[in-house]
């Protein structure tokens, strides 16, 4: 059983167009985190959200924490080919030392 | 160097040799993480190290696998007699102290096993 679930699992679409992944969980997390990973590199951390309802942007990029702190957004406005990648959420229990990662978005902007 | 560094970067062994894999975490960093990520996955958490401790190695598969890490720096995953489904892409992080801290991740070492 997954702890963290993504969706879509795959997303083509052409540059310009908006886009949100989710990331769905029935545990309670302390913190998520979203990360971006391109081919042949290790995954890049984006953004920390650690507030229920918190609600945090990074140019292009909208990220929200539910308010019961089990689930999370990642929208993109105006997506560009840049954007392409392998999206990533990441949630850590209180008190645990590692993070569970989600299965993954694959993200393809078509030019 | 100012990332996470593995090597190697890529390694092709036969099943049932054991192979080892490095990783050279961010100097200072005291909080070391091994993650392996299968085709199109996302990460699987193997053990984290805090200095030359590991407090949580619950993630290991199985007793082939092990993990050192000495002088506070230079980590080493050790698996023995290696099956091919062993094969995949392992990853390493590093951040300064742990907890909610940014981890910073090398680009991996994919392993393949034939």
């Amino acid at each position: 059983t997954q702890l963290l679930e993504q969706s879509p699992q795959f997303l083509s679409i052409q540059e310009g167009e908006n886009l949100t992944v989710y990331c769905n969980s029935s545990s309670v997390f302390s913190s998520l985190q979203w990360y971006r990973q391109e081919p042949g590199e290790g995954p890049v951390l984006l953004v920390t959200v650690v507030t229920g309802g918190e609600v945090k942007k990074l140019k292009r990029l909208t990220f929200q924490f539910g308010d019961a702190r089990k689930d999370s957004s990642l929208h993109i406005t105006a997506a560009q080919p840049g954007d392409t990648g392998l999206y990533l959420c990441a949630a850590r229990q209180t008190g645990a030392n590692n993070l569970f990662f989600g299965t993954g978005t694959r993200l393809t902007v078509i030019p | 160097g100012a990332g996470v560094s593995q090597s190697p970067s890529n390694k092709v062994t036969e099943k049932g040799k054991d192979v080892e894999l490095r990783c050279d975490p961010i100097s200072g960093h005291t909080a070391l993480y091994w993650y392996r990520q299968s085709l199109g996955q996302g990460l699987e958490f193997l053990i984290y190290f805090q200095g030359n401790s590991a407090p949580d190695k619950s993630g290991l598969p199985s007793d082939r696998f092990s993990a050192e890490r000495t002088g506070g720096s230079v980590s080493t995953l050790t698996i023995q007699r290696t099956q091919q489904e062993d094969s995949a892409v392992y990853l390493c992080a590093s951040t300064l102290t742990g907890g909610n801290q940014p981890q910073h991740f090398g680009d991996g070492t994919r392993l393949s096993i034939l």
